[in-house]
């Protein structure tokens, strides 16, 4: 299995734009999981899906943030509009339950 | 914020030393993760102790788990320099929702 697959690994946009980040999970993983990591706050569960399903989504920012999960193997998180403090390096995980997640390399958003 | 706690937050010890990291939690867990992550990269599980277990071993890596003082340790036994990254104690909280909030981490710098 190639892991935990997100793109793009980088992002580089302007206030305003829109900003689609992609993540498609190990095959049977039931769980998926969006957090955000920065020097200032750590890492951060933004919202996370069960069977596709969105469980939690306490942790996202504000209503410029939302998640889909249209199928067990494809997820985006989206900004619109991005702004600077929306700079970070935002994971993707999934796991069945029970067990360690896994990770993606990550998506490193530079908001100018 | 549910978000634990790890101490110390920098470790520098020399190769072939132990490294040991403590970790404390807010709220009752069903499991508690250990994770490491290289610079610039993704976080990689290493190890999962469950709520009802008090120790676990995995190659040079043993954890413990006082559930009675919210707390756990990792060690790391022979220190390498590859083991240089920062580590993240994970917990895992029950009931209604199933979601795993990272601690702080401990950056670990083996020298060589």
């Amino acid at each position: 299995d190639a892991g935990v697959i997100q793109s793009p690994r980088h992002e580089v946009t302007e206030m305003g734009q829109e900003v689609t980040l992609r993540c498609k999970p190990i095959s049977g993983h039931n769980s998926l999981f969006w957090y955000r990591q920065t020097m200032m706050r750590g890492l951060e569960l933004l919202i996370y899906f069960n069977n596709n399903v969105p469980i939690d989504d306490s942790g996202m920012p504000e209503d410029r943030f939302s998640a889909k999960m249209p199928n067990a193997s494809f997820s985006t998180l989206k900004i619109q509009p991005s702004e600077p403090r929306d700079s970070a390096v935002y994971f993707c995980a999934s796991t069945e339950t029970g067990y360690g997640y896994t990770f993606g390399s990550g998506t490193r958003l530079t908001v100018v | 914020s549910q978000q634990g706690e790890e101490d110390p937050q920098a470790l520098s010890i020399q190769e072939g030393e132990n490294a040991t990291m403590n970790c404390s939690y807010k709220t009752s867990i069903n499991n508690l993760q250990w994770y490491r992550q290289n610079s610039g990269r993704g976080l990689v599980h290493l190890i999962l102790i469950r709520s009802n277990e008090r120790e676990k071993h995995s190659g040079r890596l043993r954890v413990t788990l006082d559930t009675s003082k919210k707390s756990s340790s990792l060690l790391i036994t022979a220190s390498r320099a590859a083991d240089t990254a920062s580590y993240f104690c994970a917990s895992l909280y029950g009931g209604a929702t199933n979601k795993l909030i990272f601690g702080t981490g401990t950056l670990l710098a083996v020298q060589p």
